[in-house]
Formats: structure tokens, sequence, C-alpha cells
């Protein structure tokens, strides 16, 4: 299994562009997330989905949007690209809630400019 | 979710035994305490969890204090590769948003 994967590794935008962080994961989890961690700090919560077709907000979810149409993929969609959102995006999965393990993949390294 | 109190920082010799300590005076009776661990530029990656009772698994292990208001992560041999940033998190498991909410970590650096 692949695990949790995430593309592109890094990027930079300007500002008032637009781009979808892309997520997969192969394991058949019903959960996902999506996280943002800025320099020196811990990780924040967008957005999450519970399964397809399910999302809700998390923490931080403004300037950001998601979708979840199969079990396999969640992107995570900026629409207007604003140097605040220059951080690390790490995408999760889990198979349910309470204490079951997330799994997170490598992280999209975004810098706004 | 209850909030978890961590030291910023922390040293240690390679091959001996760290405890990273985790205060969390406000947990519930269904919180159970999960600790993840992230290396330099990877993602979080699952250590260990538990709810009341001690915890051993090929990674570590967890001791929970018998009023849950405190709990320890303990490497038996650190390694150059165990130098990272350590979170305690609290989940309850009864929330169905499964959100975890991480604070600044520990940052444990090993020394050859």
């Amino acid at each position: 299994n692949a695990g949790v994967t995430q593309t592109p590794k890094f990027r930079i935008l300007k500002i008032g562009q637009s781009m979808t962080l892309q997520c997969a994961q192969d394991m058949n989890h019903n959960y996902m997330y999506w996280y943002r961690q800025d320099p020196g700090m811990g990780l924040k919560l967008i957005y999450y989905s519970v399964g397809a077709g399910i999302t809700d907000k998390g923490e931080v979810p403004n300037g950001y949007n998601v979708s979840r149409s199969t079990t396999e993929d969640f992107p995570l969609r900026l629409e207007l690209a604003a140097p605040s959102q220059t951080s690390v995006y790490f995408c999760a999965s889990s198979y349910s809630a309470g204490f079951e393990t997330q799994y997170f993949g490598p992280g999209t390294r975004l810098l706004v400019l | 979710d209850a909030k978890t109190t961590q030291p910023n920082s922390m040293e240690s010799n390679e091959e001996e035994p760290v405890h990273l300590p985790c205060n969390h005076s406000t947990i519930s009776g269904t919180d159970y305490i999960h600790w993840y661990r992230q290396l330099p530029s990877q993602g979080p990656e699952y250590v260990i969890h538990g709810l009341t009772s001690n915890v051993n698994n090929r990674m570590a292990s967890l001791a929970i204090a018998e009023d849950r208001k405190s709990s320890t992560l303990i490497l038996h041999r650190a390694t150059l590769r165990d130098a990272a940033v350590y979170y305690c998190i609290l989940r309850d498991a009864l929330n169905t948003g499964n959100q975890f909410y991480f604070g600044t970590g520990t940052s444990l650096t090993v020394i050859p």
C-alpha cells in the first residue's frame, strides 16, 4: 500500500492565484483530514470528511474549500491565494473516529508571494 | 477536547532512556491519550495511545498516572532517528469528528 499520497511536494503561487492540493489514500479509510502547519507551530485542522459526499469545517477553514466525491480522494482548493496561506499542508486519513490512528501524508509546501 | 502541556524541548544522550512528560489536568473519562511524533520534513506518525492502563509497543511505552492527569512517553533507548517533535494529544472517543488538537509539542534532541 502507498498509504497517503500528496501532490505536489512544493509549489510557489502568486497572490490571487488558485490551486488544488491533491490527496489520495489506498487504505479504504472513511475519514480524511487536511491540516496546515506554520513554522514552529503544531498542526491545525482545516477541513475533514467522514465519508464520500460529507465534509465539515475544522479550526481554520477560511480561504479553503474541499470536496469528497470518492473514498480515496480528498482535494483541497485554494481559490485566491494570500501570503497568510504560506504553510506546509498535510493530509491524513483514519478508518473511523474515536481512538483510531491517523495516517499522514508527506506534506505539500506552499509559498505564496 | 482538553488541552495538554509539554516542555518545549528536551535532550537525551544516544542509547539512554528518555521520559517525555505531558500534563492534561482537565482530561475527561472518555479522552484517549495519543502520542505522535514528527521527524524533520515529514508528516506526523503514530507512536502509541492509551486510556487508563500503561501500554507498550515496539516503539515506546506509555505510562499513565493513576488520576490520568499526566502521562509519560518512554523511549527505552534513544537513537539518532528518534530526534523529532513529540506531540501529546487528547482525543475524545465520543467525538465523531476525530479532530486532533496539536500543540507545539516537545522537540527532542538526541546527542551522539
